[in-house]
């Protein structure tokens, strides 16, 4: 069983508000990865991280910010929210490239 | 570039019924190839994965899966449907060897219903 942990797992706010939507795992895995999924759409990658002061931008353009200060906690960062931020977001890890990624039970967005 | 197609958005079996549930890919080196299932309002759950051992792959819950290269599919199986199958399914592509990056490419998931 993989303990990878997200919260909020359900969050309402107004635009304009600063959001951070936390992820930590404990399992020394050195890869985390964020995803966003919209309801009933595919999962899109747009952050990720190789490691401590590790960050990538994912393939999918994100306005979000991450952080990478240690290695069981990967951040995600919204300076202002608006309704377009709506959305799932769900935070994985894995050990290594090839390994299984395992996903935490994401945290669902909605920017009223 | 790496992809995965999944044929079909929604498929309907009765329970006790065969699930087949498609998935096809396309990658310039050899693939790794993953299914997961995600339950309403909870994250994925991997289901098995290819890793470029055995081709017919064994997962939880009974399902399993066979990587066929000269197809370049990895279809989802399982003999007999039960309620509990009833999900989302997503099929994932992410390259081996050294070019790896652990990065997930996925599909745009199929729906499970399971009609009693």
């Amino acid at each position: 069983e993989a303990d990878i942990y997200q919260t909020p797992r359900y969050l309402v706010i107004g635009t304009g508000k600063k959001i951070t939507l936390e992820c930590s795992q404990t399992m020394g895995h050195d890869k985390m990865y964020w995803y966003q999924q919209d309801p009933g759409m595919e999962l899109h990658l747009i952050h990720y991280s190789y490691g401590v002061n590790s960050t990538e931008k994912g393939d999918l353009s994100s306005e979000s910010t991450v952080s990478r200060i240690r290695t069981e906690h990967f951040p995600l960062t919204l300076e202002s929210a608006r309704p377009s931020h709506t959305s799932q977001y769900l935070c994985a890890s894995s050990l290594n490239s090839g390994n299984t990624i395992y996903f935490g039970e994401g945290s669902w967005l909605t920017v009223v | 570039a790496q992809s995965v197609t999944q044929l079909g958005s929604h498929v309907s079996v009765s329970e006790g019924a065969l699930v087949l549930l498609r998935c096809n890919y396309s990658s310039s080196v050899p693939p790794y190839l993953f299914w997961y299932v995600q339950y309403p309002n909870q994250g994925l759950q991997l289901l098995l994965k290819y890793t470029s051992a055995a081709t017919l792959v064994k997962g939880i819950n009974g399902f399993e899966a066979e990587f066929k290269k000269s197809e370049t599919s990895f279809h989802l199986t399982k003999p007999s449907a039960h309620m509990s199958d009833a999900a989302e399914y997503f099929c994932a592509v992410s390259e081996s060897g050294s070019s790896n990056t652990g990065k997930l490419i996925f599909g745009q998931g199929t729906t499970l219903q399971v009609k009693p």
